[in-house]
């Protein structure tokens, strides 16, 4: 069975710019959620979909954004980059709300 | 919020040791989680343990979700144990995020 995945592995983007991170749940599993991993802030989350509809979102400003497609797929935006969103980001997707199955991350760089 | 904390925050052993880390949690807890995460990032999910005890290999937990803790056992360390280790809670009232400890950092010396 794969695990979930996530692309790309690595982004860079400049500041201001947007970037895109995908993410591919657990074939079955319909709730994604999404986690931002950065240096000295620890994991936080950031949002939750369910059935393609988001059922929850961390303290995160509106910038970050996101959806799932009709396949339970789903993509993080963020827009507007700041430095400080430089994190890794991470994506785990989960069955009937039980255990949680996080991917391999997408690290994000802002320069 | 509800708070998470681990202990101890940096823990260095000798490889064949036996090791005990601590999750308290400030808040009755739907779900418990401990991982492993990995020196490239991944969150290697080690167990699901809102209650009870579980074993799996080298490793057992222990949560006792009346007095909000949780126990990771690691016996027999080996170097590729290294690495930190989070507990996760998600608050009970279904709100489904995580909430995260701050990690204890293990360190399996050969």
């Amino acid at each position: 069975e794969a695990g979930v995945t996530q692309s790309p592995t690595h982004l860079i983007k400049t500041r201001g710019q947007q970037a895109t991170l995908r993410c591919s749940p657990i074939s079955g599993h319909t709730s994604v959620y999404w986690y931002q991993q950065a240096l000295g802030l620890g994991l936080q989350f950031l949002l939750w979909y369910d059935e393609g509809e988001e059922r929850n979102r961390g303290n995160f400003p509106p910038r970050f954004s996101g959806r799932q497609f009709p396949n339970y797929s789903s993509e993080l935006n963020v827009n507007a980059l700041e430095l400080e969103d430089s994190a890794l980001y991470l994506c785990a997707s989960s069955l009937a709300r039980m255990m949680q199955y996080f991917g391999p991350g997408t690290r994000l760089t802002v320069t | 919020g509800i708070q998470v904390e681990q202990s101890p925050p940096d823990l260095i052993l000798q490889e064949g040791a036996n090791s005990t880390l601590r999750c308290n949690f400030s808040d009755s807890v739907n779900n418990l989680q401990w991982f492993h995460q990995n020196p490239w990032g991944q969150l290697i999910n080690l167990f699901y343990i809102p209650s009870g005890t579980k074993q799996n290999g080298r490793l057992s937990a222990t949560t006792v979700a009346t007095e909000r803790y949780s126990l990771l056992y690691i016996s027999s360390s080996q170097t590729t144990d290294s690495g930190v280790y989070f507990c996760a809670v998600e608050l009970q009232g279904g709100s489904e995020k995580l909430v995260f400890g701050k990690g204890t950092k293990l360190t399996v010396n050969p």
